[in-house]
């Protein structure tokens, strides 16, 4: 089944305790994505990557980092979170040419 | 720079009457056009999208938009809601030409359905 699976789905943690959120997908897309959706402001965009070993920022990138070593894996690094980070994030991806994403089913993320 | 407007953020309509979710963008150069959909608790769905074809976009479950360009709007319109029609709705943009794609997403609509 193509999708996208992001890991862990639920994660609780304390302030300055370094995290990765993974984000996998079997489509063979190019193009990967973060995001992240807080009450009313909708989804921003992080990070995004072209491809392997391409990325480059979004709207959010402070507090951020992504790697791309190989095309299907697009991991979300968080070096020292903050209570600012606690948010709900989606990974997506996407065909070339601005078409349609893919989103993962997210992982809600408190910092305390 | 490309923006996207959600012009409403909550929105009630009874079953059986017309939707409409209303979006304005701005773009520099030609964009895509998105509606995402969200139910609760759950992740985005793709329903419809504008790549520079058909100003009129059809998508699932009954739902269509219409690209104007001199309104720079693409609402979304359903003739008839359904109870299950009752979720978060998302209009979204890019334009950045070949070599970066960066989407921009509005703050988005709540659609409630009324029995």
């Amino acid at each position: 089944e193509a999708q996208v699976t992001q890991n862990p789905r639920y994660l609780i943690t304390v302030t300055g305790k370094k995290l990765t959120v993974t984000c996998s997908q079997n489509m063979n897309h190019e193009y990967m994505s973060w995001y992240r959706q807080d009450p009313g402001l909708g989804l921003r965009q992080i990070y995004y990557s072209m491809n392997v070993e391409v990325t480059d920022k979004g709207d959010v990138p402070e507090g951020y980092k992504v790697s791309r070593k190989e095309k299907r894996n697009f991991p979300l690094i968080l070096e020292s979170p903050s209570p600012n980070q606690t948010s709900l994030y989606f990974c997506a991806s996407s065909p070339p040419n601005r078409g349609e994403q893919f989103f993962g089913p997210g992982t809600r993320l408190t910092v305390l | 720079a490309q923006s996207v407007t959600q012009l409403d953020s909550h929105v009630s309509v009874s079953e059986g009457t017309p939707v409409l979710l209303r979006c304005n963008y701005s773009s520099s150069y030609s964009p895509s056009l998105f509606w995402y959909v969200q139910h609760p608790n759950k992740g985005l769905q793709l329903l419809l999208k504008y790549t520079s074809a058909a100003t009129l976009v059809k998508g699932i479950n009954g739902f269509e938009a219409e690209f104007k360009k001199s309104e720079t709007s693409f609402h979304l319109t359903k003739p008839s809601a359904h109870m299950s029609d009752a979720a978060e709705y998302f209009c979204v943009v890019s334009d950045q030409p070949s070599g970066t794609y960066k989407y921009i997403f509005g703050t988005g609509t709540r659609l409630k359905v009324l029995a």
